[in-house]
């Protein structure tokens, strides 16, 4: 099955401990991205790669790390988390930019 | 990024009624796409219809049509004979040549009423 997997589904965490959240897909797609979702404010992408070893900034980078060694990954690490950062998270991906995108189920994140 | 705007936070119909929800944006782009997205509670982010600034039809997908103006850049989602599932969040996120960020609209609430 075609899928956009993502781990953990929730996550509570405390502030100042690093985590990451993994996302993988199995369809061969070049271009995925990451998104948070915030009540009021729709979805604002953090991070997106075109490609392998190809990552580039959204709107809302600051606090997040992203890296792409193979095609199917691209986890979102956070190095110290902050309150400010407890959110709804979205990983999806696409053959290439321009095209649909496939989402993930979504990481609920909560930083104490 | 690009500056989408969806006017309406919140909208009700009559279920077996249309309705349309409104997506405005602003793009220097010449070429772009423009997507519609649903966020049913549950949460996940469900594709709906996708629109090309080249494309000489509006496009359609079942009940889904886009209504598309892109000398006043909009894009408006229409959607025929609503179903109480229709009843969820929906997002507009224009995609532009110029960038490979997408930007999303902050969405409209639809409920569909029995």
């Amino acid at each position: 099955e075609a899928q956009v997997t993502q781990n953990p589904r929730y996550l509570i965490t405390v502030t100042g401990k690093k985590l990451t959240v993994t996302c993988s897909q199995n369809m061969n797609h070049e271009y995925m991205s990451w998104y948070r979702q915030d009540p009021g404010l729709g979805l604002r992408q953090i991070y997106y790669s075109m490609n392998v070893e190809v990552t580039d900034k959204g709107d809302v980078p600051e606090g997040y790390k992203v890296s792409r060694k193979e095609k199917r990954n691209f986890p979102l690490i956070l190095e110290s988390p902050s309150p400010n950062q407890t959110s709804l998270y979205f990983c999806a991906s696409s053959w290439t930019f321009g095209n649909e995108q496939f989402f993930g189920p979504g990481t609920r994140l909560t930083v104490l | 990024a690009q500056k989408i705007t969806q006017t309406q936070p919140g909208m009700f119909v009559q279920e077996k009624e249309a309705v349309t929800l409104d997506c405005t944006y602003d793009t220097s782009d010449q070429s772009y796409g423009l997507f519609w997205y649903k966020q049913p509670s549950s949460g996940e982010m469900i594709f709906l219809i996708y629109q090309g600034s080249y494309d000489e039809q509006n496009a359609t997908e079942g009940r889904y049509s886009l209504n598309f103006q892109k000398a006043r850049k909009s894009a408006n989602l229409v959607i025929s004979a609503s179903q109480l599932g229709d009843s969820a969040m929906y997002f507009c996120a224009p995609s532009g040549a110029g960038s490979y960020q997408l930007t999303f609209g902050k969405g409209t609430k639809l409920s569909v009423i029995p």
